[in-house]
């Protein structure tokens, strides 16, 4: 069974912060993709990286960075956080076979509110 | 030019009936239209995807319309469940590149 996995359901940071999210896919995907979910706004890429140490900007990239050192990890990193950031992080991974269209399995969610 | 809109943003149904939810958008060069599903407290998965060389897609109770003419594609839920009762969102991309997803349908199916 296909797994995506965050490292934290819920996570709360004070303003100014640096934080870290983690994701772990287990299906040796080479795709990997970073959103933020709001309410009215659906999914909204972030980062994507379609291989180890690649990395492309999506739709808001500011105030994010990226790392994959390793083709089953990608981390996104808030280097400052700020309440703006409030939201759902979804990391999400798919095989090369259909570019990056092929089927996205997305983790559980990362629920993160800055004070 | 790369916005798909979604509509309606929430959306209450009677058990058994037919649960629609509409996208419209602009970029007549969209290849791949997938459909995710979103249960509480889960990630999005896909729930049923077409392209554009067919005009309807069909699968169990689920079918997706395609109207290239009006730019515009629309997922069919039949006999609508509880179980239904989710996030909807629609999405577009061009040419294998990235998902461009709407805004997101909340569905509620009332027993």
């Amino acid at each position: 069974d296909v797994k995506v996995t965050q490292s934290s359901r819920y996570l709360v940071k004070r303003t100014g912060e640096k934080v870290f999210l983690e994701c772990v896919q287990d299906m040796d995907h080479e795709n990997m993709f970073w959103y933020r979910q709001d309410p009215g706004l659906g999914l909204r890429l972030i980062y994507f990286s379609y291989d180890v140490k690649m990395k492309e900007k999506g739709d808001i990239p500011e105030g994010y960075s990226v790392s994959r050192e390793k083709k089953e990890r990608f981390s996104l990193i808030l280097e400052s956080a700020s309440t703006n950031q409030t939201s759902m992080y979804l990391c999400a991974s798919s095989s090369r076979g259909a570019g990056l269209t092929d089927t996205q399995y997305f983790g559980p969610g990362t629920r993160l509110t800055v004070l | 030019q790369q916005q798909v809109k979604q509509s309606p943003q929430s959306l209450i149904v009677q058990k058994g009936g037919i649960s629609i939810i509409n996208c419209a958008y602009e970029n007549t060069a969209f290849d791949y239209f997938p459909w995710y599903q979103q249960f509480p407290g889960k990630g999005p998965a896909l729930l049923i995807a077409i392209r554009p060389d067919v005009s309807e897609k069909k699968e169990g109770r689920f079918t997706i319309s395609f109207n290239k003419s009006a730019k515009q594609f629309s997922l069919h839920i039949m006999d609508s469940q509880p179980g239904d009762s989710a996030t909807y969102f629609c999405a577009a991309s061009l040419r294998a590149q990235k998902l461009v997803f709407g805004q997101g349908t909340r569905l509620t199916i009332n027993p």
